[in-house]
């Protein structure tokens, strides 16, 4: 059984490009969830989404960030125009349900670096 | 979502049990107290869940104060690659985890 995918497992980008990153969910897992840690901190909820929808971005940056998980392929968290501050690992995770009672499953994480 | 409070940090040896404490004075009682973990370079794993009763896993024990405002996650037996982050989360229907500073285990061989 595969688990959480996230590619790619390091990013660079310069100021000013954008960044894309990827998350295939647990097969079968139709919610996913986005989180950032920064460098030495915690875990940060960014944005939660079901297929097609997003359901919480209360975490979000409310510029340059966006994520989406369409019907088909994997979700997506795009950032734009990267600026120095955003280097850090963002994780993704999936549940096959929502409710406190449900497990989340994370992928390794991707490592952004902006130069 | 409740307050957590755990030790920033804890030593253990090799073999032995290790009892890893989190206090939730504010939690609510529709929470789900949860323990994930957090290996070096690695993305957070789940331990353990509990709501009110003591659950065992093949991961670990969680003992649930019989008031809830307090919990200890159990590893019976520490090995190296029990070295790790340890987060603490009550949890209710909104889906986010909502990570504090967790207590970072050091196993001594």
């Amino acid at each position: 059984n595969a688990g959480v995918m996230q590619n790619p497992r390091h990013l660079v980008r310069r100021r000013g490009q954008e960044a894309r990153l990827r998350c295939s969910p647990v097969k079968g897992h139709s919610h996913v969830y986005w989180y950032r840690q920064l460098p030495e901190e915690g875990l940060k909820f960014m944005v939660y989404l079901q297929k097609e929808n997003i359901i919480d971005e209360s975490g979000m940056p409310k510029e340059r960030f966006s994520a989406e998980f369409p019907k088909e392929g994997p979700s997506i968290l795009r950032i734009q125009q990267v600026v120095r501050g955003d280097s850090a690992a963002y994780f993704c995770a999936s549940s096959p349900g929502q409710g406190a009672y449900n497990e989340q499953f994370f992928g390794p994480g991707t490592r952004l670096t902006v130069l | 979502d409740a307050k957590t409070t755990q030790p920033n940090s804890m030593e253990s040896n090799e073999e032995e049990p290790v009892h890893l404490p989190c206090n939730h004075s504010t939690i609510s009682g529709t929470d789900y107290i949860h323990w994930y973990r957090q290996l070096p370079s690695q993305g957070p794993e789940y331990v353990i869940h509990g709501l009110t009763s003591n659950v065992n896993n093949r991961m670990a024990s969680l003992a649930i104060a019989e008031d809830r405002k307090s919990s200890t996650l159990i590893l019976h037996r520490a090995t190296l690659r029990d070295a790790a982050v340890y987060y603490c989360i009550p949890s209710q229907g909104g889906n986010m985890l909502t990570f504090g500073g967790g207590t970072r285990l050091m196993v001594k061989p």
